[in-house]
């Protein structure tokens, strides 16, 4: 069973444009998290979905960034008309969230560089 | 508000040495604790789980325990060796609030360097 994919691992984007991040959650799992990490700091909780729907963006910046789970394919974060403050590592976790295990696994994330 | 705090951000000792790491968090309302490993740079290594039922759990050199009520938990490393160098991340999830979902809390990390 592989683990929570992500892609790409690096991202360089210049200011202004948009960059999206890709999530593939582990085999059987239907919920995915993204946490955002900026340098220096501890990870940040940025979104719950679940399979086309929203569960809870309260960590989400409310202009710019934009997150989806649809019913076929990866999760994508979205990041319009990036700015420095942007650079970062965006992880990407994903449950079973069944019965007593409410476990999340982790990506090995993507760092994007805005320029 | 939910939160968790780590000490200390930083700890250097020789190798050999045995030492432990503190997370503590505010609210006892959790579904589970776990500890990850950071190199630099690099993502996150999950070490140990401890589901909320539970008081401590071990793997290898590292042992973890956790008091829900006093709203703490210490990991605890054995025979410290450089290649356990790495920042590591307390987590705790906490139940949902107000109609909220359920938030994986992360503490700021403690920076270990084991000097050979």
């Amino acid at each position: 069973n592989a683990g929570v994919m992500q892609n790409p691992r690096h991202l360089v984007r210049r200011r202004g444009q948009e960059a999206r991040l890709r999530c593939s959650p582990m085999k059987g799992h239907s919920h995915v998290y993204w946490y955002r990490q900026l340098p220096e700091e501890g990870l940040k909780f940025m979104v719950y979905l679940q399979k086309e729907n929203i569960i809870d963006e309260s960590g989400m910046p409310k202009e710019r960034f934009s997150a989806e789970f649809p019913k076929e394919g990866p999760s994508i974060l979205r990041i319009q008309q990036v700015v420095r403050g942007d650079s970062a590592a965006y992880f990407c976790a994903s449950s079973p969230r069944s019965g007593v295990s409410y476990e999340q696994y982790f990506g090995p994330g993507t760092r994007l560089t805005v320029t | 508000k939910q939160e968790v705090t780590q000490i200390p951000a930083a700890l250097s000792v020789p190798e050999g040495e045995n030492l432990v790491l503190n997370c503590s968090f505010t609210d006892s309302a959790i579904y589970n604790l776990q500890w990850f490993r950071q190199d630099p740079g690099k993502g996150l290594t999950s070490l140990l789980l401890i589901q909320s039922s539970q008081r401590e759990q071990t793997s290898g050199r590292l042992n973890a325990s956790l008091d829900k009520s006093s709203g703490r938990s210490t990991l605890y490393i054995a025979a410290s060796q450089p290649g356990d160098s790495a920042t590591y991340l307390c987590a705790v999830l906490f139940r949902g609030t107000q109609g909220g979902s359920e938030k994986l809390v992360f503490g700021k990390g403690t920076k270990l360097t084991v000097n050979p």
